[in-house]
């Protein structure tokens, strides 16, 4: 069975700080990954995804991920968070046809 | 575009009660999940319908848990009786078709507490 790990449960950053969340999985065949976020009170939504191709991938908000598959990796990463970046953060993966998996989270606290 | 629909957002009951949440999915959306997310974890799924058919339900506690999807559209979900450790919140997500390289999109979700 797919399982995801997400190995900060908190992360606390001042503004301008740059942001590495780290997510692992464990499959060993073709999987697309997801990192969701969710803001204070409001539904998840979708930062970012891989399926395919370039192994950098580019999301909203000037989030960004890199497939390493040879560490079943997908960091997620920002240069310079701001205040409205709080939030708590999912990674997920689906692998061949199942379910989407969840990570446990990390709940990012900026400080302005 | 309209979101994924949930009511109640809140709910509060009492252990051993019945409860039934509800689900609207984004128009022509064919799969719906059901996730339970348990304060402090990520979201588990409990349940994947493809139209009005079950992909994937090997997680839903079948004892207490039942969910249903008649017309492939709506979908409700009903605990019976309830525990104090189903309290957590509930959501729904919808995407265009079952795979992997489909956008699952959430509604707000609906959070029992059960006393």
């Amino acid at each position: 069975a797919q399982s995801v790990s997400q190995h900060n449960h908190h992360v606390i950053l001042s503004e301008a700080a740059s942001l590495e969340l780290g997510c692992n999985y464990s499959y060993g065949g073709t999987v697309n990954l997801f990192w969701y976020v969710q803001y204070p009170g409001q539904h998840l939504q979708l930062l970012l995804k891989y399926f395919s191709g370039d192994p950098l991938v580019k999301g909203i908000k000037g989030f960004e991920a890199e497939f390493i598959k040879s560490k079943f990796s997908f960091n997620l990463r920002k240069p310079s968070v701001q205040w409205s970046d709080t939030a708590e953060y999912f990674c997920a993966v689906n692998a061949a046809g199942n379910m989407l998996t969840f990570g446990g989270g990390t709940r990012l606290m900026v400080k302005p | 575009e309209a979101g994924v629909a949930q009511s109640p957002r809140y709910k509060i009951i009492e252990k051993r009660q019945s409860v039934a949440f509800w689900c609207n999915p984004i128009s022509g959306h064919a799969t719906l999940y059901w996730y339970q997310q348990i304060l402090g974890q990520g979201p588990k799924l409990l349940i994947q319908f493809q139209n009005n058919g079950v992909v994937d339900d090997s997680q839903l506690p079948k004892d207490r848990f039942s969910a249903e999807r008649l017309k492939g559209v709506d979908s409700t979900l009903k605990i019976q009786p309830a525990k104090l450790e189903d309290s957590a919140v509930y959501l729904c997500a919808s995407s265009l078709e079952t795979g992997g390289n489909t956008e699952a999109f959430f509604g707000q979700g609906t959070r029992l507490t059960v006393v």
